[in-house]
């Protein structure tokens, strides 16, 4: 099993809280990316990054922001968090020149 | 462009009979192929991957698929499910040295006893 990990893996907050949600990886991977994941569907690319000082926005529009200050480290903010973000959110990484993607177990968010 | 196709949303089997999961895809480059494994409330889990190299794949807990260029097919098959087996399963495509992998929407695998 790889070495990602989430917290928290479970949260309920209200609306207009400030939240930031954590990845950390223990591999060294270079690349990282932010899925977003409503029940029984397909994953959403949000966001993702090269390496240290390094992101992108994904192919799905979202209001988070993400930073990635050390290499093993990718957190997830959202300044103010509405009900349409109740969602799952799962953090993944690659490493150079490898082709598959490591998940962590994923960030379930209620926003109420 | 890329896409991938997953031909059914659910598919049930009985204990100990073949499981057959079915993939297409499209993509203007030699792609690299995955399938996943998501149990409830758990992250996605690597069962196997194409990448260019023998067309049949063998991946963990019996998994298998073959890669079928022609038919632009990466389905993935057991010869005997196990209840252990029910999970949501996920065929992706990704172009090698690219941030892109696009997820199909996903199997639901039911394994009755």
């Amino acid at each position: 099993e790889a070495d990602i990990y989430q917290t928290p893996r479970y949260l309920v907050i209200g609306t207009g809280k400030k939240i930031t949600l954590e990845c950390s990886q223990t591999m060294g991977h270079d690349k990282m990316y932010w899925y977003q994941q409503d029940p029984g569907m397909e994953l959403h690319l949000i966001h993702y990054s090269y390496g240290v000082n390094s992101t992108e926005k994904g192919d799905l529009s979202s209001e988070s922001t993400v930073s990635r200050i050390r290499t093993e480290h990718f957190p997830l903010t959202l300044e103010s968090a509405r009900p349409s973000h109740t969602s799952q959110y799962l953090c993944a990484s690659t490493r150079a020149g490898g082709y598959e993607q490591y998940f962590g177990p994923g960030t379930r968010l209620t926003v109420t | 462009a890329q896409s991938v196709t997953q031909l059914d949303s659910h598919v049930s089997v009985s204990e100990g009979t073949p499981v057959l999961l079915r993939c297409n895809y499209s993509s203007s480059y030699s792609p690299s192929l995955f399938w996943y494994v998501q149990h409830p409330n758990k992250g996605l889990q690597l069962l196997l991957k194409y990448t260019s190299a023998a067309t049949l794949v063998k991946g963990i807990n019996g998994f298998e698929a073959e890669f079928k260029k022609s038919e632009t097919s990466f389905h993935l098959t057991k010869p005997s499910a196990h209840m252990s087996d029910a999970a949501e399963y996920f065929c992706v495509v990704s172009e090698s040295g690219t941030y892109k992998y696009i997820f199909g929407t996903g199997t639901r695998l039911k394994v009755l006893a």
